[in-house]
């Protein structure tokens, strides 16, 4: 059974760092893309980035180049996403999903992320 | 960048009935490339529909998909209560690699 699991809900204050994971299991984790999506309070979903961590290889939307850094342990079949400093605008939940070609097939429960001071 | 519309923006309907929801892209998509996805309050996406009109696994022959070019339509044949959620339109694009979602259609209960 593929499974993707991510870490709990998170409180930060404005300009602190952050690191939230995504574990995944039950499928060939150095083949398959993780993708990270956005879902801010009562909105729709938007597409960050993603990574295969067969390589590392990473690609971000333009919208969030620079602002995050997706990264990957095979070792450990977990995919990372940080922020250095946190703005409150950051405040959503979060989605890892794993890619199938053109798709998402499977994805995490999502992580709250909230950022206040 | 391939812009996704879907319309209408709220779709108001009672079990039973037949739901049609849209989603048109600023330029042509590959139909292999478009995909549908459902989101209940509180729960993460579950693909419904891939490559425009396949259906993945374990969703009811209800749902069908069908489009290509710009204009993609979801259709649910008769709502089930467990139907009435947010639905989203998802395209990708290889060079370079990018995923669009379309910002949503709710379907609710009338």
């Amino acid at each position: 059974e593929v499974r993707l699991v991510q870490s709990g809900a998170e409180v930060k204050k404005p300009g602190e760092s952050l690191k939230i994971s995504c574990k995944g299991s039950g499928y060939t984790f150095a083949t398959s893309w993780i993708g990270w999506v956005r879902q801010m309070p009562g909105k729709g979903l938007e597409w960050m980035g993603i990574i295969y961590p067969g390589d590392s290889d990473t690609r971000y939307s333009p919208s969030f180049r620079g602002q995050v850094t997706i990264s990957a342990d095979k070792s450990i079949t977990t995919t990372y996403l940080q922020w250095s400093s946190l703005k409150a605008s950051d405040t959503a939940v979060y989605y890892c999903a794993k890619s199938f070609g053109a798709y998402f097939d499977y994805w995490g429960q999502g992580t709250l992320v909230t950022v206040s001071s | 960048e391939i812009v996704l519309t879907q319309s209408p923006g709220t779709l108001s309907l009672s079990p039973g009935e037949r739901a049609t929801l849209s989603c048109r892209a600023s330029q042509s998509v590959n139909s292999n490339y478009l995909a549908w996805f459902q989101q209940k309050p509180g729960q993460a996406p579950r693909l419904l529909i891939y490559g425009a009109s396949s259906r993945a696994t374990g969703i009811p022959d209800r749902f069908s998909g069908s489009g290509s070019g710009t204009d993609f339509t979801l259709t649910i044949s008769r709502l089930e209560p467990e139907d009435f959620a947010v639905y989203y339109c998802q395209q990708y694009g290889s060079t370079p690699k990018i995923f669009t979602f379309g910002p949503g259609t709710k379907v609710d209960i009338k």
